[in-house]
C-alpha cells in the first residue's frame, strides 16, 4: 500500500536558523498537503500543492512539490520561537478516498 | 463560526467499560475521519466515512466501532475489545469538491485515559 514518509524525525535549531524538512511518498500522488500541530494542539492545514514542480510561499515558509510528484519539502527561513511544532505532510491519490499521513518531523527552536 | 466540535475534552474508561467520543460539524463537509494519535507519534487512521451511512475501517479499526446517521455527526466507540485505548483522539472532516484527498480540518480532540 501507499507510503508515505518523513526526514528527520527531530530537528533542533538555534532562533535565526533555517530548517527543512522532507516528505517521500511510495507513490505517485495527486497532491500533498502540509500541517503544523503545536504541542498540545491540533493539526492545522497550512497549504496544498497539486501541480508538478510547483512551489508557494507563506511568509517564511517555503513549499515545493517534486516534479514526479513523490516527494514534497518545507523549508523555514529564519525560524521564530513560533515556528515550533510538527510537521505533517499527507499524500492523496486519485484512487483513494483519503490522505495518508507521514509520521511528521518535530520542530525545536532554541532561543 | 464553522467548525469542528469535539467532546469531551478529557475521558476516562474504567476496564470493560464502552466509551463514545463525539463530533460534530458545521462545515457542510460529506467526509469525516478519526485518527489516533500515540505521544511524540504520527496520525494514524481509526474509520473515515465519505458519506451519510456508509463508513470503511482505517488501519486500526480494530476495537472501535463509528455511525454516521447524521451528515454532521460521526461519533467513535471505543469498545471493552481495545486493550491500550489510552491516547488523543482526533476527529477531522473534508469537502469532497474537486475529488479525493482534500484538505482535512481537525477538531481540538478528546484525551481518553484508562483507570
Amino acid at each position: 500500500g501507499q507510503q508515505v514518509m518523513q526526514i528527520p524525525q527531530y530537528q533542533h535549531v538555534q532562533e535565526g536558523e533555517d530548517f527543512t524538512t522532507y516528505c517521500n511518498s511510495s507513490t505517485t500522488l495527486s497532491n500533498i498537503q502540509w500541517y503544523k500541530q503545536r504541542p498540545g494542539g491540533h493539526p492545522v492545514f497550512l497549504i496544498q500543492l497539486v501541480k508538478s514542480g510547483e512551489v508557494k510561499k507563506q511568509k517564511r515558509l517555503t513549499f515545493q512539490f517534486g516534479e514526479a510528484k513523490k516527494n514534497s519539502s518545507l523549508h523555514i527561513t529564519a525560524t521564530q520561537t513560533t515556528d515550533v511544532g510538527t510537521y505533517f505532510c499527507a499524500g492523496g491519490e486519485t484512487s483513494y478516498d483519503k490522505v495518508i499521513f507521514g509520521p511528521g518531523t518535530s520542530l525545536s527552536v532554541i532561543p | 463560526d464553522g467548525g469542528i466540535t469535539q467532546s469531551p475534552k478529557y475521558l476516562f474508561r474504567k476496564e470493560g467499560q464502552n466509551v463514545t467520543l463525539s463530533c460534530e460539524q458545521n462545515l457542510n463537509h460529506d467526509a469525516m475521519y478519526w485518527y489516533r494519535q500515540d505521544p511524540g507519534q504520527g496520525l494514524r487512521l481509526i474509520y473515515y466515512s465519505q458519506i451519510v451511512n456508509d463508513f470503511q475501517k482505517g488501519d486500526i479499526a480494530e476495537g472501535y466501532s463509528v455511525s454516521r446517521e447524521k451528515k454532521e455527526s460521526f461519533p467513535l466507540t471505543v469498545t471493552s475489545a481495545q486493550k491500550n485505548p489510552t491516547a488523543f483522539y482526533l476527529c477531522a472532516s473534508s469537502t469532497r469538491t474537486g475529488g479525493a484527498g482534500q484538505p482535512q480540518h481537525f477538531g481540538d480532540g478528546t484525551r481518553l485515559s484508562i483507570l
